[in-house]
């Protein structure tokens, strides 16, 4: 079946430092890729998405390239803020012919920024 | 624009009780989704409906759970009866349609049964 397999947290990091999350799938199909975050307290927002091979993903300052050779979809940021703080989830969807299926999470990754 | 709205926010019941969920689709949105997440399992689908019809309640954990969306605008998910375990929060999603691949999340309900 569908699975995605992310970096194990917390990641803790200083304020500014350079972010990477790891983000791997198995799929069934050809999938599209998503990452999502989540702040306390609250639901899931998508941060970014890829459809196809090489595409790249970017918003906030965050980027994911959708890599199908090595089926990876790792998120960076270059400087993170403390407002970064949050879970991050990455997500793949794949269309079985009679369009998208449901989102296949992650676990997640505690992302934690100190001043 | 509205996005999905979900009810109760927070819910304490005591086990044995009905519990009932509801969310609201972003409107013209016809692919809704029912989530569970909780620090042990991480997110999971329960069902989702295309076009009002349940097309996959593989998720729903046992016979307890039972989800319903009698139009378009509004789906249900009820919990009788509920117990301790249940207790996790419960997220609906909708999506605008085949092709669109973006999901959008409610806030959750935070069910927390005692």
């Amino acid at each position: 079946g569908d699975s995605v397999t992310q970096m194990e947290g917390p990641v803790t990091l200083s304020e500014e430092a350079f972010l990477t999350i790891n983000c791997t799938y198995t799929a069934t199909g050809y999938p599209s890729l998503f990452w999502y975050v989540q702040y306390p307290g609250e639901g899931l927002q998508l941060l970014l998405k890829a459809t196809k091979a090489d595409d790249k993903g970017s918003n906030k300052g965050f980027e994911a390239t959708y890599r199908k050779e090595t089926t990876s979809f790792h998120l960076e940021k270059g400087s993170v803020q403390v407002s970064d703080s949050a879970v991050y989830f990455c997500a793949l969807s794949v269309n079985s012919g009679g369009g998208a299926d449901g989102l296949t999470f992650g676990k997640g990754t505690h992302l934690i920024i100190q001043p | 624009d509205a996005g999905v709205i979900q009810s109760p926010r927070h819910e304490v019941t005591e086990m044995g009780q009905e519990v009932t969920l509801r969310c609201k689709p972003i409107s013209g949105h016809n692919s809704l989704f029912w989530y569970r997440q909780t620090m042990m399992r991480g997110l999971e689908l329960l069902i989702y409906f295309n076009n009002n019809v349940p097309i996959d309640d593989s998720g729903m954990p046992e016979d307890r759970f039972s989800a319903k969306m009698p139009n378009a605008s509004f789906s249900t998910l009820k919990i009788q009866p509920s117990e301790p375990r249940d207790s996790a929060v419960y997220f609906c999603a909708s999506r605008s349609g085949a092709g669109s691949y973006t999901i959008y999340f409610g806030e959750g309900s935070w069910l927390t049964v005692v």
